[in-house]
């Protein structure tokens, strides 16, 4: 079964930089989610789109912009980086009527 | 939305039952209890979710006290491959207000 298809997987950044994350959520899934965790932490939830539109939003740094697309994949910008911006980033997809979470592999980002 | 609290750790011999408690006595009518797990750093995984009645499914069963103020994950047959952090999360049931908010879970340790 297709599964959620986050890209890149590892992705090393300077500060100061800019990078984008990629989430392909599962074929005919309509909502998708943005987590983010740190080192050693458990996962913080950022933002969340349902129907290409915010449906919601958590610690999301100003620096930090997201959206959901016609093909309903998402995209997370993520800009000016900083050192504590290294985490590992979840994105998960549901299909509307059923808050169950399928979650993708991750995208680990190091800022240097 | 509700919290929760578990006990940071736990240990299981391998094939027998582990018994995971969930306490969440600020739960509201419509928010159901969430069960995921995280086999180390990768994507949080869902197990089951249930609004007040028992539930079962082909990874485990949740209970959950008569008046919803906490809840117990079964997993009947414990592997070493259930060695995790699980979480016990109370969110709404509909996905696009469905943010999930990660508490420090328990971790599971399996032991041979």
């Amino acid at each position: 079964a297709a599964g959620v298809i986050q890209s890149p997987r590892h992705l090393i950044k300077e500060k100061r930089e800019t990078a984008t994350l990629k989430c392909y959520p599962i074929p005919r899934h309509d909502t998708v989610y943005w987590y983010q965790q740190g080192p050693g932490q458990d996962p913080q939830f950022l933002i969340s789109f349902y129907e290409k539109m915010q449906s919601d939003k958590g610690s999301i740094p100003d620096r930090f912009s997201a959206q959901q697309f016609s093909d309903y994949h998402s995209e997370l910008n993520m800009s000016s980086l900083e050192l504590g911006d290294s985490a590992l980033y979840f994105c998960a997809s549901s299909s509307s009527g059923a808050n169950i979470q399928y979650f993708g592999a991750g995208t680990r980002l190091s800022v240097l | 939305d509700a919290k929760t609290t578990q006990p940071p750790s736990m240990d299981c011999a391998e094939g027998r039952a582990a018994n995971l408690p969930c306490n969440h006595s600020t739960i509201s009518g419509n928010e159901y209890v969430y069960w995921y797990r995280q086999i180390h750093s990768q994507g949080p995984q869902y197990i089951i979710h249930g609004l007040k009645n028992n539930e079962t499914n082909e990874m485990a069963s949740l209970i959950i006290t008569e008046d919803r103020k906490s809840s117990t994950l079964i997993l009947p047959h414990a592997t070493l491959r259930d060695t995790a952090v699980y979480y016990c999360i109370v969110a709404h049931g509909s996905s696009n207000t469905g943010k999930l908010i990660f508490g420090q879970g328990t971790t599971l340790q399996v032991k041979p």
